[in-house]
């Protein structure tokens, strides 16, 4: 199976409601879980990060949630904006050379006004 | 906030001509930069690890003698797409990491069209 799996690939939520993304990893040895967001023809820009030795974050409308026995980390976006509205990639590390990620597929967020 | 350029941000060639792209990190030192492909619609699939000073790794399934990764400098990483396909046609994005950090920040991509 692959090493990062995201779901779902596409979101649509209505302006104001919270919208949830879920990740799965494989490597129990994995310490570093960032979350990007991507325009369309942009960068991948870094939202939030979370380290092992936590288990949530948040920055004002945006947390992570990590649970490290279950191998798997969600992102919590609330009070959803229409320019929220992206593909949202969770990654996870990828053997021990730093830097080196795994990405999920992505996930589509929609939201409507 | 790292900044990463990147250059140029769109090129199309003729099939069977070479196209280099260079990184940049413009306010850090890198001595970790990595090269992804990303099709419409899909993933970053991650290329090579290119490290200062040293020859690139490069993921299973990319082929090191068609993508030619350089990393000269601490500030500075080539890829060189040789003897381009229309199926190389793609965006192409570096990241940098610093010496003690996990975290990449990325340049803005390049658009490779392939005729």
């Amino acid at each position: 199976g692959e090493n990062v799996e995201q779901h779902p690939s596409t979101l649509s939520v209505q302006e104001g409601d919270s919208a949830v993304i879920k990740c799965t990893y494989s490597d129990s040895a994995s310490n570093y879980f960032p979350w990007y967001k991507q325009e369309l023809g942009k960068r991948p820009q870094l939202i939030i990060d979370i380290r092992s030795n936590v288990g949530e974050k948040k920055d004002q409308r945006i947390a992570v949630t990590l649970n490290k026995t279950a191998k798997h980390f969600s992102l919590h976006i609330t009070e959803t904006q229409p320019e929220d509205s992206a593909v949202y990639f969770c990654a996870a590390p990828r053997g021990s050379t730093l830097g080196r990620l795994y990405f999920g597929r992505g996930t589509q967020l929609t939201v409507w006004p | 906030g790292a900044v990463v350029s990147q250059h140029p941000s769109w090129v199309i060639c003729k099939s069977g001509t070479s196209v280099k792209i260079e990184c940049r990190s413009l306010d850090f030192q890198a001595t970790t930069m990595f090269w992804y492909r990303q099709f419409p619609k899909q993933s970053l699939m991650l290329m090579a690890t290119s490290n200062e000073g040293s020859k690139a790794t490069y993921e299973q399934g990319v082929e090191k003698d068609k993508f030619l990764i350089n990393h000269a400098s601490l500030t500075l990483s080539t890829l060189t797409v040789t003897s381009a396909h229309p199926e190389d046609s793609s965006f192409y994005i570096c990241s940098a990491s610093s010496r003690l950090s996990n975290e990449q920040f990325f340049g803005p991509g390049t658009r490779l069209t392939v005729l």
